[in-house]
C-alpha cells in the first residue's frame, strides 16, 4: 500500500536539542514538503525538494534544516535556533512536472519544554 | 510571493443546508486551485481541485469555482452531513515554483 510514512507520530524533546522528524513514502513521487501547521494558521512551507540533492527553502525555513539524499527519503531537523518549535509537522509528496495534489503523511507532533 | 485568505474561519450550518468557503490570492501565475479537507486528528485530504484553464469543477456534492480575473475561487458543499464536518484548506499553486501556499483553514461544522 503506497503512502507517506511520518515517525514517530509523538516527539518530546527538552530546549536546546536538535531533532530530526522522518518522512518516507514510496509513492515514487519527485517532489517532496515539509509543512509545519499551528491552529488558526494553516499550513506553513518550510522546505521543499522537487529533486534528489536539491532543496529551496520555503516560507519559514530559519531554524530547520533538510537533506534530501535519496528519493523516498525527506528527513528535517529542528535545530536549536528554531524559536518556538512546538507544533504539528507535516510532511507530503506530489509528481514532479506540472504541479499535481499532495500527499500528506500522518503528521508528528513535537512538543519541545 | 504569493497569498492565500480564506474566509470565513468558521462556519455552523444545518445538515442539509449549502456551504460555501471562499479563497482569494494574490500572484496571477497561479495555476492550481486544490481544496483538501482535514478531519480531526488526521491528515489533509485532497478533495477537489481546479486548474487554471477550467473555470468550474464538480464531483458529486461538490464544487469549485474559479475566477482568474478577480483572483478568488470557492468550494460549495450541497446537501452537508455531520460527515462533512472537519477543517477545510484552500491552497493555490505554481507550477513554475513547483511549490503551494495554503490558507488559514475554515472549520465546518454541520449539525444534525
Amino acid at each position: 500500500d503506497g503512502g507517506i510514512t511520518q515517525s514517530p507520530k509523538y516527539l518530546f524533546r527538552k530546549e536546546g536539542q536538535n531533532v530530526t522528524l522522518s518522512c518516507e513514502q514510496n509513492l515514487n513521487h519527485d517532489a517532496m514538503y515539509w509543512y509545519r501547521q499551528d491552529p488558526g494558521q494553516g499550513l506553513r512551507l518550510i522546505y521543499y525538494s522537487q529533486i534528489v540533492n536539491d532543496f529551496q527553502k520555503g516560507d519559514i525555513a530559519e531554524g530547520y534544516s533538510v537533506s534530501r539524499e535519496k528519493k523516498e527519503s525527506f528527513p528535517l531537523t529542528v535545530t536549536s535556533a528554531q524559536k518556538n518549535p512546538t507544533a504539528f509537522y507535516l510532511c507530503a509528496s506530489s509528481k514532479a512536472g506540472e504541479i499535481s495534489p499532495l500527499h500528506f503523511g500522518n503528521g508528528t507532533r513535537l512538543t519541545v519544554t | 510571493g504569493e497569498n492565500v485568505e480564506q474566509h470565513p474561519s468558521t462556519l455552523s450550518v444545518q445538515e442539509g443546508d449549502s456551504a460555501v468557503i471562499k479563497c482569494t490570492y494574490s500572484d496571477s501565475a497561479s495555476n492550481y486551485f486544490p481544496w483538501y479537507k482535514q478531519e480531526l486528528g488526521k491528515r489533509p485530504q485532497l478533495i477537489i481541485d481546479i486548474r487554471s484553464n477550467v473555470g468550474e469543477k464538480k464531483d458529486q456534492r461538490i464544487a469549485v469555482t474559479l475566477n482568474k480575473t478577480a483572483k478568488h475561487f470557492s468550494l460549495h458543499i450541497t446537501e452537508t452531513q455531520p460527515e462533512d464536518s472537519a477543517v477545510y484548506f484552500c491552497a493555490a499553486g505554481n507550477t513554475n515554483a513547483g511549490k503551494s501556499t495554503f490558507g488559514d483553514g475554515t472549520t465546518l461544522t454541520v449539525k444534525p
